[in-house]
């Protein structure tokens, strides 16, 4: 099964721009988390979307939003970039299932750099 | 969720045994113990988790006290590549709540 992949890997970006990341999940994970992680503030949750339909969010200004598609697929988009917006941002999914546990697996993660 | 202690850092001589502690002295009942690993600059990986007993897979060993309390991530023969931040979490299954990762412990693995 193919792991959790996202577009794009790298990205440079200018302060006031917007940018959109993508995040495939494992074939039938209807569960996609999003996290922002820097140096400063180690991994912090955004938010979370299953089945189209967001059902958490982290303390995130409302720069920051997502959505998912039917297909499970997710974007997560930042607007008005700020220089402190640099940073890892992982996309993490899950197989939902009514008992037990249900780890999160990672993709490898885009790295923002805002100029 | 429980939160997490870990100690900040740790070094294992390359052959020997990590043992990497973790207390969650607040755990509830229904909450498993996961344990992640995150190699520089990767997305973390997904290493093993528990509820009560202790289990182990390919990777690791994962024993939990009787009471819960506390946890230990047992990486059985170290070597170079296992040198990475470990997360250890826990968290109820299918709660709206998100994976809470602390700080973690750094491991290195020395030659």
């Amino acid at each position: 099964k193919a792991g959790v992949t996202q577009t794009p890997r790298y990205l440079i970006k200018t302060r006031g721009q917007q940018v959109t990341l993508s995040c495939s999940p494992i074939s039938g994970h209807r569960s996609v988390s999003w996290y922002q992680q820097t140096p400063g503030q180690g991994l912090q949750f955004l938010f979370e979307y299953f089945s189209e339909t967001q059902r958490n969010k982290g303390n995130f200004p409302g720069r920051f939003s997502g959505r998912q598609f039917s297909n499970s697929r997710s974007e997560m988009n930042v607007s008005t970039l700020e220089l402190g917006d640099s940073a890892l941002y992982l996309c993490a999914s899950r197989n939902l299932r009514t008992s037990g546990s249900n780890e999160q697996f990672f993709g490898p993660g885009t790295r923002l750099t805002v100029l | 969720d429980a939160k997490t202690t870990q100690p900040p850092s740790m070094d294992c001589a390359e052959g020997r045994a990590a043992n990497l502690p973790c207390n969650h002295s607040t755990i509830s009942g229904n909450e498993y113990v996961y344990w992640y690993r995150q190699i520089h600059s990767q997305g973390p990986q997904y290493i093993i988790h528990g509820l009560k007993n202790n289990e182990t897979n390919e990777m690791a060993s994962l024993i939990i006290t009787e009471d819960r309390k506390s946890s230990t991530l047992i990486l059985p023969h170290a070597t170079l590549r296992d040198t990475a931040v470990y997360y250890c979490i826990v968290r109820a299954p299918n709660t709206g709540n998100q994976f809470y990762f602390g700080t973690g412990t750094s491991l290195t693995v020395i030659p």
